[in-house]
């Protein structure tokens, strides 16, 4: 059981270019959500999802597009990368049902320059 | 919306001292508050949560109380040790609500 899995770790991107962060579970959970964590800040949430074929907008949408095409994964798409993107990414996953903990992937490192 | 508040957002402290970060909340309808701490360079990993039908909970040397009158609710974590040093982050959410409401943080240095 390898709860939350995210890829790649780190990466390096040139402004404009794009890029998919890729997330998995393997817990089955309906819940998934997406989170950018900047330097000795916060959570701000991106997009979430309740299953799969349904996303929503989180705090700060802008400039991110997800999917959710099955209920294990969850990626989140940058089309033009921007420096204000540079950010530590984190996706998480919950069961279903009332009051029920968020699991954390491991978070992609990501410097757009 | 909801909107959760932490204090202190730095804390220090000697090894064994006792260390207490408070967070409110603004909805009364929130009922589940979740604690996750946070390692440099690391996920956030709960540590602890509590829901509004009980006013305390303990886990070792970690507890959360509640005031729902109050809206506020705070970690407690005794006989520090270096290893608790990290960013610790309060959260909040209701029932039928997707998604959490995360406080700022606050970073705890327990220095030996």
């Amino acid at each position: 059981n390898a709860g939350v899995t995210q890829t790649p770790k780190f990466r390096i991107l040139k402004i404009g270019q794009s890029m998919t962060l890729q997330c998995t579970q393997d817990m089955n959970h309906n819940y998934m959500y997406w989170y950018r964590q900047d330097p000795g800040m916060g959570l701000k949430l991106i997009y979430y999802s309740v299953g799969a074929g349904i996303t929503d907008k989180g705090e700060v949408p802008n400039g991110y597009n997800v999917s959710r095409s099955t209920t294990e994964d969850f990626p989140l798409r940058l089309e033009l990368a921007a420096p204000s993107q540079t950010s530590v990414y984190f996706c998480a996953s919950r069961k279903s049902g009332l009051n029920q903990p968020q699991h954390f992937g491991d978070g992609t490192r990501l410097s757009i320059l | 919306g909801e909107n959760v508040e932490q204090h202190p957002s730095t804390l220090s402290v000697q090894e064994g001292d006792s260390a207490v970060i408070k967070c409110t909340y603004s909805d009364s309808a929130s009922n589940y508050f979740p604690w996750y701490k946070q390692e440099l360079g690391k996920r956030p990993q709960l540590i602890i949560d509590i829901r509004s039908n009980v006013g305390e909970k303990k886990d070792q040397r970690i507890a959360v109380t509640l005031n729902k009158t109050a809206k506020h609710f705070s970690l407690h974590i005794t006989e520090t040790q270096p290893e608790d040093s990290a960013v610790y982050f309060c959260a909040a959410s209701k029932e039928g609500f997707q998604k959490l409401v995360f406080g700022t943080g606050t970073r705890l240095l327990v220095s030996p």
